[in-house]
């Protein structure tokens, strides 16, 4: 079972429609991510924060907007999406490190399914 | 730009078989080497972390790193067909705050 939970687990949306994904972790890691991942390919970086600092992919849409209450919880609101941002959106967590070393392991929710119509 | 290059395959192999899962990467700087299974509909799940030259085992799954060379590879013993799945190659570098770079993943099927 991951410790990263995800809600919700699938969404619909219209195009018209505003919505929040949610992501929560207790593993005590200090970043946190959202990847975008379309079938068949491989997940891409959307956002990261880093104690709770936000570093941007500038390829990403404003329609995107991260939000980081806490060092624990990190959101994704969605306003006014596009059927081709339809795609498993995955949150995950990781202990912050300045070297090699076990911190750099990346840990994933079971993601957000979005349908966008 | 880091790059990481896998074989979209589908790598199809026999029960009991060994798969052989490779990956190569441009950028030297590259400090920890991942793998990870996804299932289809799934979400990633780590397999396998290495860091330095040569190999480190875990079970049924070996991963290989050869940073001269710059590939890293996955081989799994006796390969189940519940390890049909994608595998996703995936790096970190060596400053803090970088994120995990993915490869296109190899599709295995594994026959019974």
């Amino acid at each position: 079972d991951t410790e990263v939970t995800q809600t919700p687990k699938h969404l619909v949306m219209g195009m018209t429609n505003k919505k929040s994904l949610k992501c929560e972790q207790h593993m005590g890691h200090r970043a946190m991510y959202w990847y975008k991942q379309k079938a068949k390919k491989p997940p891409e970086l959307m956002f990261v924060y880093s104690y709770e600092k936000l570093s941007i992919n500038e390829s990403v849409p404003s329609r995107f907007s991260p939000e980081c209450p806490n060092s624990s919880l990190l959101n994704l609101h969605l306003h006014a999406l596009q059927p081709e941002d339809s795609a498993l959106y995955l949150c995950a967590s990781s202990q912050v490190g300045t070297g090699v070393g076990t911190n750099e392991k990346l840990f994933f929710g079971s993601g957000t399914q979005l349908s966008v119509l | 730009q880091k790059e990481v290059e896998q074989n979209s395959g589908p790598l199809s192999v026999p029960e009991g078989a060994i798969a052989s899962l490779n990956c190569t990467y441009s950028d030297r700087g590259s400090q920890s080497f991942f793998w990870y299974r996804q299932y289809s509909g799934k979400s990633p799940e780590l397999i396998m972390s290495i860091y330095s030259n040569g190999d480190k085992e875990d079970g049924r799954f070996t991963a290989q790193l050869n940073k001269a060379s710059q590939y890293v590879s996955l081989l799994i013993r006796d390969s189940q067909p519940s390890d049909s799945a994608t595998y996703l190659c995936a790096l970190k570098g060596n400053q803090a705050g970088t994120a995990l770079i993915f490869g296109k993943g190899t599709t295995l099927s594994v026959s019974s």
